[in-house]
């Protein structure tokens, strides 16, 4: 158990509405990341950290913003949530030289 | 870029079969590292097996091995003796170097391999 939880689990909002996931963890690894997964696409990565206040763009990050003020949460925020937003998101931490370990998931519909 | 070519959407196996899945990949980077996922039904990503591209064997966990050919660039994943609970969707990636020693995950598309009793 790599120790990183996702919440909320499960979200519906309305198109327009601003929405932010967050991630947790409990063993103060530097690295965080932020994936999607869509059907057809497998798992794209949308911003990732490499420590407090350090993050970066991955090749989905349009409409996304991200923050990291503590080692051990990493946020994900949808300032104006859009259809095309609807998927499920994950968090992952790297726990060691190269395994990524993966949260449980949010699955998030923006009707 | 790195791209992951998993081939074959779905497959079926009967229990207690050995069953390779493919995964094809391109890059140009000398260093990088082939992982596999399951991802059963409830969702979750599960790690199962890591081949760094200058290891000198194929990487084996339990009952999951990966055929690591660098000269085809695959890295299929073999699975012995199937079970029922082997039933779910299979990702292969690739580490993509990215700043300061992060590591992007690039994925394909996925197998959904389904287990016959």
């Amino acid at each position: 158990d790599a120790g990183i939880t996702q919440s909320p689990r499960h979200k519906v909002t309305e198109t327009g509405t601003p929405v932010t996931l967050r991630c947790h963890q409990t063993e103060n690894h530097r690295y965080m990341y932020w994936y999607r997964q869509d059907p057809g696409h497998g798992l794209r990565l949308i911003h990732y950290s490499y420590g407090v206040k350090d993050t970066d763009k991955g090749e989905v990050s349009d409409g996304y913003s991200v923050s990291r003020s503590k080692t051990e949460d990493f946020l994900l925020t949808l300032e104006s949530a859009t259809s095309s937003q609807t998927s499920v998101y994950f968090c992952a931490i790297r726990v060691a030289a190269y395994e990524q370990y993966f949260g449980p998931g949010t699955r998030l519909t923006v009707t | 870029a790195q791209k992951i070519t998993q081939t074959q959407p779905g497959m079926f196996v009967q229990e207690k079969e050995a069953v390779t899945l493919d995964c094809t990949y391109d890059t140009s980077d000398p260093s990088y590292g082939l992982f596999w996922y399951k991802q059963p039904s409830s969702g979750e990503m599960i790690f199962l097996i890591y081949q760094g591209s200058y290891d000198q064997q194929n990487a084996t966990e339990g009952r999951y091995s990966l055929n690591f050919q660098k000269a085809r660039k695959s890295a299929n994943l073999v699975i012995s003796a199937s079970q029922l609970g082997d039933s779910a969707m299979y990702f292969c990636a690739m580490r993509e170097n990215r700043n300061q020693g992060a590591q992007k995950l690039v994925f394909g598309q996925g197998t959904r391999l389904t287990i016959n009793p």
